[in-house]
């Protein structure tokens, strides 16, 4: 019944080490979206993508970049992580983006560690 | 740029009480949404509300949208420790914005 797939839950990477985050979703929905979500902060936008249009954040470090190669999968590459990257990365989707008001639908997040 | 600010930051209740917990938006709102989170996991989707006054319930969770849609409030009956957990409105604007979340803890 899982309709926001991440994976891994748990990464640890090095300073500096590129990582990948992965996300699959069974709704067939149009948008998704990567959150980075700090400790006791709430979720924060870094991009998403409609259909294959990608929309970066304008305070979206150049670090961040995404993939998306089909509907169902999303990819959040860190190319050079720093300590600061060490968060919760939430993805999210929705059925579509009708000036933002669609419902969107999270995933379980991966938190991502940087040694 | 619009803002959201919940109250309260904190809550601790014992199993069995109800509560309240209340999001306001610095400007109109014109979808509003209700996630919960638990510890280490990702959002879930509690509820959305849209017109001024309205309400929805599900199981023992109502929220309310107030008239002038700038205030939303999210109550639990008969609270359990399942209830527990990080509560984030969000407001439906060109992008979703959260507000600053409220912790929730039950003990028996």
């Amino acid at each position: 019944d899982a309709m926001v797939i991440q994976n891994p839950r748990y990464q640890v990477t090095q300073f500096g080490k590129p990582v990948t985050l992965s996300c699959s979703q069974t709704l067939n929905h149009n948008v998704m979206y990567w959150y980075q979500q700090k400790s006791s902060q709430a979720p924060k936008l870094l991009f998403h993508y409609y259909d294959k249009d990608f929309n970066n954040e304008a305070d979206t470090p150049d670090n961040f970049q995404s993939r998306r190669p089909n509907t169902s999968f999303c990819f959040l590459d860190i190319r050079s992580p720093g300590l600061g990257d060490a968060a919760m990365y939430l993805c999210a989707t929705s059925r579509d983006q009708l000036a933002g008001r669609d419902t969107q639908y999270f995933g379980p997040g991966t938190r991502l560690t940087v040694l | 740029s619009q803002e959201l600010e919940q109250s309260p930051q904190s809550l601790i209740v014992q199993e069995g009480k109800n509560l309240t917990i209340n999001c306001t938006s610095s400007k109109t709102l014109y979808g509003l949404y209700w996630y919960k989170q638990k510890y280490g996991e990702g959002l879930i989707f509690l509820m959305m509300l849209q017109k001024g006054g309205e309400e929805k319930s599900h199981e023992k969770i109502t929220a309310k949208l107030d008239e002038k849609k700038q205030q939303s409030s999210l109550h639990i009956t008969a609270s359990q420790p399942s209830h527990a957990g990080i509560y984030l409105c969000g407001a439906d604007t060109d992008k979703l914005i959260f507000g600053t979340g409220t912790r929730l803890q039950v003990f028996p």
